[in-house]
């Protein structure tokens, strides 16, 4: 399979649940991001990684927790979630940091929390 | 302040016209990237055109052109002879160069378009 696969595509959870998020690239990239994306809201970028190292953590609260066991891997682990975190989370990844280099997306994980 | 501004939360284009997407940007680094996606009900984030900041011309990608005035700092996409299937989410977003770190894609807040038969 080629390009971001995120699993799985939809997801409803209670507030007492703990579930992962799970990112899969096969591009070769060596950055990885999570992003968030609300009803009329802006895209916000929750966590980047390169080469498997954490780099940016945009003041993301812990009950999401992030995990790059390698490059071509990326989860986002989930905990005691509040409803209003319910959105579509999107993986994204990269070849490189210069400016010319745009991110493949994954198609989301849509979460509703309950 | 917005790094990316995007006007029009809506557009209503009539099928084989032309459109244009309104994008403004942000920023005090010479070295940056312009960059539009199309987002469909699916979800996905699909790449459709880059200008960088150095180029002499305007980007073109099949039915997709950036108007890219850099005095204006503006970076709007074009998308001629509209079909049914370009009615989806476009967001312009940009990366900046800030040196040799790896700086993430900012988006604007979208622009929702709309073909109509």
């Amino acid at each position: 399979e080629t390009g971001v696969t995120q699993t799985p595509r939809h997801l409803v959870m209670g507030m007492t649940n703990k579930k992962s998020l799970k990112c899969e690239q096969h591009l070769g990239h060596n950055a990885m991001y999570w992003y968030k994306q609300s009803a009329k809201k802006p895209l916000e970028l929750m966590f980047v990684y390169n080469f498997k190292e954490q780099t940016e953590n945009n003041s993301v609260p812990s009950r999401f927790s992030p995990e790059c066991p390698n490059s071509s891997h990326l989860f986002l682990h989930l905990h005691t979630l509040q409803p209003e975190d319910s959105a579509l989370y999107l993986c994204a990844s990269s070849q490189g940091s210069g400016t010319n280099y745009g991110y493949t997306f994954g198609s989301g994980t849509r979460l509703t929390v309950v | 302040a917005q790094k990316i501004t995007q006007t029009q939360p809506g557009m209503f284009v009539q099928e084989k016209e032309a459109v244009t997407l309104d994008c403004t940007y942000d920023t005090s680094d010479p070295s940056y990237g312009l960059f539009w996606y199309k987002q469909p009900s699916s979800g996905e984030m699909i790449f459709l055109i880059y200008q960088g900041s150095y180029d002499q011309q305007n980007a073109t990608e099949g039915r997709y052109s950036l108007n890219f005035q850099k005095a204006r700092k503006s970076a709007n996409l074009v998308i001629s002879a509209s079909q049914l299937g370009d009615s989806a989410m476009y967001f312009c977003a940009m990366r900046e160069g800030r040196g040799s770190g790896n700086t993430p894609l900012v988006f604007g807040k979208g622009t929702r378009l709309s073909v109509i038969a």
